[in-house]
């Protein structure tokens, strides 16, 4: 069955740390993933999406990983600062359809 | 980027009731728009999909009948829970998608906690 993972052991890091948030899947040929942020009672709010053929994306303190073969991609937030603590969910699209399917969401604290 | 509103953020109504959800796409044409639910701690799971103009996609194991979607226009999607009962609680969100290509990102609305009482 396909199935999308991320930790859902909540990641704690000390500021100005990088943080390193992993999301797995099997069953699944994705045509591009994306990350998402999400604050407690909030809708999600999109960060980054890297399509099958790009390898990695930037964006400011943010860089994402996307490794096809493995099955695996990487979110990192370099120089982390409290205010990144959120929620980190990613999420897949086939391209033969506009839907979107989530991962369970990773916990992010960054504390002082 | 792009704005997704989404009103009421949150309601409580009595069990029997009938609740209804707004999504608006403020600055931009949504020619899809998907409504989830979230329960707490999990993730977001798809419920309908509805482009503008037809009937809407559902996932399975949702019932369309309880569940009524309609996307009149552009800009607006509603989703109404029907004779809601106590385990229809839930984190209601819709995203919206605008133009042809379909990967792009999704824009969220703020969400709906609905409470049935």
């Amino acid at each position: 069955s396909q199935k999308i993972e991320q930790n859902s052991e909540a990641l704690n890091i000390q500021e100005g740390k990088t943080a390193t948030l992993t999301c797995n899947y099997t069953n699944y040929s994705p045509a591009y993933l994306q990350w998402y942020r999400q604050d407690p009672g909030r809708g999600p709010v999109f960060l980054l999406l890297i399509r099958e053929n790009e390898k990695e994306k930037r964006k400011e303190r943010l860089k994402v990983t996307f490794d096809t073969t493995l099955k695996q991609s990487l979110f990192h937030i370099t120089a982390s600062q409290p205010a990144d603590s959120a929620t980190y969910l990613c999420a897949l699209g086939t391209g033969t359809a506009s839907k979107l399917t989530f991962g369970t969401g990773t916990r992010l604290q960054v504390t002082l | 980027g792009a704005v997704v509103s989404q009103h009421p953020s949150r309601v409580i109504c009595k069990s029997g009731t009938s609740v209804k959800i707004e999504c608006r796409s403020l600055d931009f044409q949504a020619t899809t728009m998907f409504w989830y639910r979230q329960f707490p701690k999990q993730s977001l799971m798809l419920m309908a999909t509805s482009n503008e103009g037809s009937k809407a996609t559902y996932e399975q194991g949702v019932e369309k009948d309880k569940f009524l979607i309609n996307h009149a226009s552009l800009t607006l999607s509603t989703l109404t829970v029907t004779s809601a009962h106590p385990e229809d609680s839930s984190f209601y969100i819709c995203s919206a998608r605008g133009g042809r290509d379909k990967n792009t990102e999704a824009f969220f609305g703020q969400g709906t906690r609905l409470t049935v009482v």
